[in-house]
């Protein structure tokens, strides 16, 4: 199956920092990406539907300006958390489609601890 | 509003038994998914039913699709306390050129030795 890197796996900050996690489909061409954000012992919740070269469309109830999303290769997108708070810890998730069949193919996921 | 349920949300049971997880989900789709979880862990893609009736298995494992009942089934047989995890449903929801699909809330299973 296709590969997707995320990258961090892990991060810790402080409050009020920003933090970017990376997403990248290894070995095709991804037109759409996703992020979701899941919270212990829940399922997965879309935050995002970004497409490479547009702005990325938010789910009803996610900040637009706290999540940026940025989608500028077929192979990269970025989720940079700003201004961090506590309440924003999470396990991040990314995935992307446009493979085979477009399929989603899942990133490992980032674990974001706010201090 | 395309919802997905799961049932049940959590499943313990004694290894060598057989059982099933139950997956609605409410409008029309072109695909379902049954993703495996493990704690702290990502998805790890197991099925992807494409057509009523269609069925998959791998291993322990077996998954079918009814498209007219809107019903998914993923049913384990003589399970080990490997299959341990959390398993999620997901289905397909075309929305214009994106591709996005809507998880269950998961099922998680406890498979006792």
């Amino acid at each position: 199956g296709a590969v997707v890197s995320q990258h961090p796996s892990w991060v810790i900050c402080k409050s009020g920092t920003s933090v970017k996690i990376e997403c990248r489909s290894l070995d095709f061409q991804a037109t759409t990406m996703f992020w979701y954000r899941q919270f212990p012992k829940q399922s997965l919740m879309l935050m995002a539907t970004s497409n490479e070269g547009s702005k990325a469309t938010y789910e009803q109830g996610v900040e637009k300006d706290k999540f940026l999303i940025n989608h500028a290769s077929l192979t990269l997108s970025t989720l940079t958390v700003t201004s961090a708070h506590p309440e924003d810890s999470s396990f991040y998730i990314c995935s992307a489609g446009g493979g085979w069949g477009n399929i989603q193919y899942f990133g490992a996921g980032t674990r974001l601890s706010v201090l | 509003e395309l919802k997905v349920e799961q049932n049940p949300l959590f499943l313990s049971m004694q290894e060598g038994k057989n059982y099933t997880i139950y997956c609605n989900y409410s409008t029309t789709s072109d695909r379902l998914y049954w993703y495996r979880q493990d704690p702290g862990k990502s998805l790890e893609s197991l099925f992807v039913l494409l057509s009523n009736g269609a069925v998959k298995q791998e291993g322990r494992l077996m998954a079918s699709l009814d498209t007219k009942a809107r019903l998914s089934t993923l049913h384990i047989t003589a399970a080990v306390h490997d299959l341990s995890a959390t398993y999620f449903c997901a289905v397909d929801m075309l929305m214009n050129r994106d591709d996005k699909i809507i998880f269950g809330k998961g099922t998680r299973l406890h498979i006792l030795p």
